[in-house]
This record gives structure tokens, sequence and C-alpha cells, in this order.
């Protein structure tokens, strides 16, 4: 079965330290992997994505995540935290069909 | 100002009750999407359509109809509202299957 499984329901950093939201799947093939934001009463704004080539993909706000084949995992990183990253943050696989998959999310609590 | 556009943002049913949640973008993107948001569940997808016309089920789409007469627009109906389709909905859309989705601000539902 395909699935994204995002194993910290939450995640507290302190602001200017390095931040790391983990995603792992679960999914036949070679899906397209991507990362959304959810601020409150909002729908998601797309972070990054990977669908091929370089293993580290850089994105919005300073955001990069860093996929690996063997462990399948798109973990989300930050070197620096802000306390306006506080957020509800979700990985999300696509196979070769439009399913979108996505992991229950990760609350990340950025401290001053 | 081009978008996506969820109607109504709140909306308070009873069960038994035929609920139509609305949804329109202004890009001509050829695929929309409709999901749920649940605690513990993320987003999960009830159906999504790739043209005017066609529409597919997604991971969860019993109780629910769409139609896609038209391009901008993707209706979802409860044809006979239930208390566990209390939830979230987010519609959202894009211009390729790989390409990053647009996500509405939500309808949030409740069913008495």
């Amino acid at each position: 079965a395909q699935s994204v499984a995002q194993p910290e329901d939450q995640v507290n950093v302190a602001e200017g330290n390095p931040l790391t939201v983990k995603c792992t799947y679960s999914v036949s093939g070679n899906p397209y992997l991507f990362w959304y934001v959810q601020y409150p009463n909002r729908g998601l704004q797309f972070l990054l994505k990977y669908i091929t080539g370089d293993n580290l993909v850089k994105g919005s706000y300073g955001f990069e995540a860093e996929f690996n084949k063997s462990q399948t995992s798109f973990h989300l990183k930050k070197p620096s935290a802000l306390v306006s990253d506080s957020a509800l943050y979700f990985c999300a696989v696509l196979p070769k069909n439009n399913d979108m998959r996505f992991g229950a999310g990760t609350r990340l609590t950025v401290k001053p | 100002d081009a978008g996506i556009t969820q109607s109504p943002r709140y909306k308070i049913t009873e069960t038994g009750r035929q609920v139509t949640l609305m949804c329109h973008q202004t890009w001509s993107h050829s695929y929309m999407f409709w999901y749920r948001q649940d605690l513990g569940h993320g987003l999960r997808l009830i159906y999504y359509s790739a043209a005017a016309d066609i529409t597919d089920k997604g991971e969860v789409p019993d109780g629910y109809v769409v139609s896609r007469s038209k391009t901008e627009n993707f209706p979802l109906t409860l044809e006979s509202a239930t208390r566990s389709q209390t939830s979230v909905y987010f519609c959202a859309s894009t211009a390729g299957s790989n390409q990053p989705q647009h996500f509405g601000d939500g309808t949030r539902l409740s069913i008495l």
C-alpha cells in the first residue's frame, strides 16, 4: 500500500537553531515528493518538490529537503529556524497516477 | 486576482441534508482535487479531475459526488450528509500532475 509517514507529531526548536522535519514513504516506483506548509485557517502552500536529479532540493523561505532513496526518506531541513516558521508541515508523495498521499502532518514550533 | 476560491468558508448542516461545496479557479488549470483534512489523517483525496467532464475517485470517495462541466469549477456534493463527514474540505488545482498543487483556504463543514 502507498503511504507516507511523518513520525513526529510535534517538533520544537529554538530560534536560530537548525530544524529537521522527518518524512518516510512507501510507494512503488519513483514517486514525486513534496513538502507543503499550512498556517492557521489557510490552505496548504507549496514549499519544494523532488522529481529527479540532485538529492538536495532547495525551496521557499530557506527550506531544503534531502531525498534518500535507500532509506525512502525526504526530510525537510532549515539551517536557522525563525519564529515565523511555526506552522503545520506536510510531506506528500505522488505516484504516477494523480492520487497524492499526504502524511499526517508535523507541527513545528520555533521558540524565541 | 487570480487564484482558487472556495465557498462557503463555514457551513453547518444536519444529517441527511444535501450540501454542495464550491470551488473556482482562475488559472485554467487542467487538474482539480478535493481533499478532506482530519486530525491524525492529514489530507485524504476524495475525488480529482484531469479535465472537464473527466473525474476519478481518490482514497475516500464514498458519500461524495463531483462534477466538472467547466474547467474552472469543481463542486463537491454530499448527497445525504453524515456526522462522519464533519471535516475541513480543501480544493486544489494544478497545471500538471508533477506540478505543485495550489490550495484554497478550505471549507469547515459541521454536520449535526
